[in-house]
């Protein structure tokens, strides 16, 4: 089973300044197979980029995704107010398991 | 467009069954390129992915192992729905509960249920 290691697990920035969220696996995500989620409290979590770097449908471009093998970033280019929230990293391989990283948490500093 | 509505107790008692369904409206159990799955989220254990069904002519399942001997995920075709039963559950397995839809073999999730909390507690 492929482990997630996000860092850092908080971070704390101010509105319109870059945010860059890394995720680590424990071995090589095939194919990058690697997806990133945004959730807000009481809220499923929101698919924002996959195959590593293509964004899903309706997601603003401020919202980037890099990396390929075992080390992966999110980039937020200029964060608004409603980013504010918990990320997460996802692998998805060719077959499950599908595992997750443990999260960062976005805050306004 | 697909949306995902689950149902089912929010609470259990140890040793006995949890069970929670998944109504499916904008898309089919049945269809060849989708697949169901069951996630739960817990602050000790975070996300974690359960388990899914999905139809290639025929019905498969594949399960995660920290569950595999206490899970059951069934499509019904006749409701358009598919559920999770999670036997002699223990305080560990209290969490949210999410279904969620992935398509074209590809295993990201676009699509979620709402959330289910089930606690499990005498």
């Amino acid at each position: 089973e492929i482990v997630l290691t996000q860092s850092p697990g908080t971070l704390s920035l101010s509105p319109g300044e870059r945010a860059t969220l890394s995720c680590r696996a424990s071995q090589s995500v095939s194919s990058s197979y690697l997806a990133w989620y945004q959730q807000k409290p009481g809220q499923a979590p929101r698919l924002l980029i996959y195959g590593a770097s293509s964004r899903a449908t309706g997601i603003p471009d401020r919202f980037s995704g890099g990396g390929s093998g075992t080390d992966f970033t999110l980039t937020i280019s200029r964060l608004e107010p409603e980013d504010f929230a918990v990320y997460y990293c996802q692998q998805y391989g060719s077959s499950p398991p599908y595992t997750f990283g443990q999260g960062t948490k976005l805050e306004i500093k | 467009q697909v949306q995902l509505q689950q149902s089912g107790p929010g609470l259990v008692k140890p040793s006995q069954t949890l069970s929670l369904t998944c109504a499916i409206s904008g898309d089919s159990v049945s269809n060849n390129s989708a697949a169901w799955s069951w996630i739960r989220q817990s602050p000790s254990r975070g996300l974690e992915w359960l388990g899914r069904t999905y139809y290639r002519s025929k019905w498969y399942n594949d399960y995660a192992a920290s569950v595999k001997s206490r899970i059951t995920i069934n499509a019904d075709t006749s409701k358009n729905q598919f559920s999770l039963q999670l036997n002699s559950v223990t305080p560990e397995d209290t969490a949210v509960y999410y279904c969620a839809r992935t398509v074209a073999g590809i295993g990201n999730f676009p699509h979620w249920g709402q959330g289910s909390l089930v606690t499990v507690s005498s």
